[in-house]
């Protein structure tokens, strides 16, 4: 089975600062992953996936997420947040064929400050 | 207009009590899914159902009884109420393999006092 983590569980930046949430994930095979995000009351919105080819994919709302493979990691990117930015950010991996679920990390929540 | 749907939104209850949640998908898709996020926003998947067929069933207690009468709809009924059942709950589907992603609702929190 399938496992997520995220480094930071909380992040707090200065609107312009750049962002980098980390994941890892932990799976024998080829993988699907996703970013979702979740602000404040709301229900969790698709940020950007991967599913193969260029492994830097450009994601909604100018974020990016590089997937390395030999890492395990598919760390997600912002250069200069906004408050706005302000939410929990879920990364979530899934096996790409049969039925499997969507697997989370346990989020990170980004608080931007004016 | 809304793609995946949740009623209640939100819903208060004492313990030992019954309570339903609907969803509802207008997307087409086949496959519905019950998500649980606790205080800690900590998502774990709790049913799938595909084409109305229950798919995947994890690790959770038989008071939550999914029941999905079409595949544009998935319920969940739970009987018996305890306190560490308040979360909020999601809907989500897909179409067929997870890899196009999922669309979720906008929730269901639950209290139980």
């Amino acid at each position: 089975a399938q496992s997520v983590s995220q480094h930071n569980h909380h992040v707090i930046l200065s609107e312009a600062a750049s962002l980098e949430l980390g994941c890892n994930y932990s799976y024998g095979g080829t993988v699907n992953l996703f970013w979702y995000v979740q602000y404040p009351g709301q229900h969790l919105q698709l940020l950007l996936k991967y599913f193969s080819g260029d492994p830097l994919v450009k994601g909604i709302k100018g974020f990016e997420a590089e997937f390395i493979k030999s890492k395990f990691s598919f760390n997600l990117r912002k250069p200069s947040v906004q408050w706005s930015d302000t939410a929990e950010y879920f990364c979530a991996v899934t096996a790409p064929s049969g039925y499997s679920t969507l697997t989370f990390g346990k989020g990170t929540m980004l608080l931007v400050s004016p | 207009d809304t793609a995946v749907s949740q009623t209640p939104k939100y819903l208060v209850t004492q313990m030992g009590n019954d309570k339903s949640i609907k969803c509802e998908q207008n997307l087409g898709h086949d496959t519905m899914y019950w998500y649980k996020q606790d205080s800690k926003k900590f998502l774990k998947i709790m049913f799938s159902y595909n084409n109305k067929e229950l798919i995947i069933n994890e690790t959770v207690p038989n008071r939550f009884s999914p029941k999905s009468p079409d595949k544009a709809h998935l319920n969940l009924h739970i009987n018996s109420l305890e306190l560490g059942d308040s979360a909020v709950y999601f809907c989500a589907s897909s179409q067929g393999r997870v890899g196009y992603g999922y669309t979720f609702g906008s929730g269901t929190r639950l209290t139980v006092v």
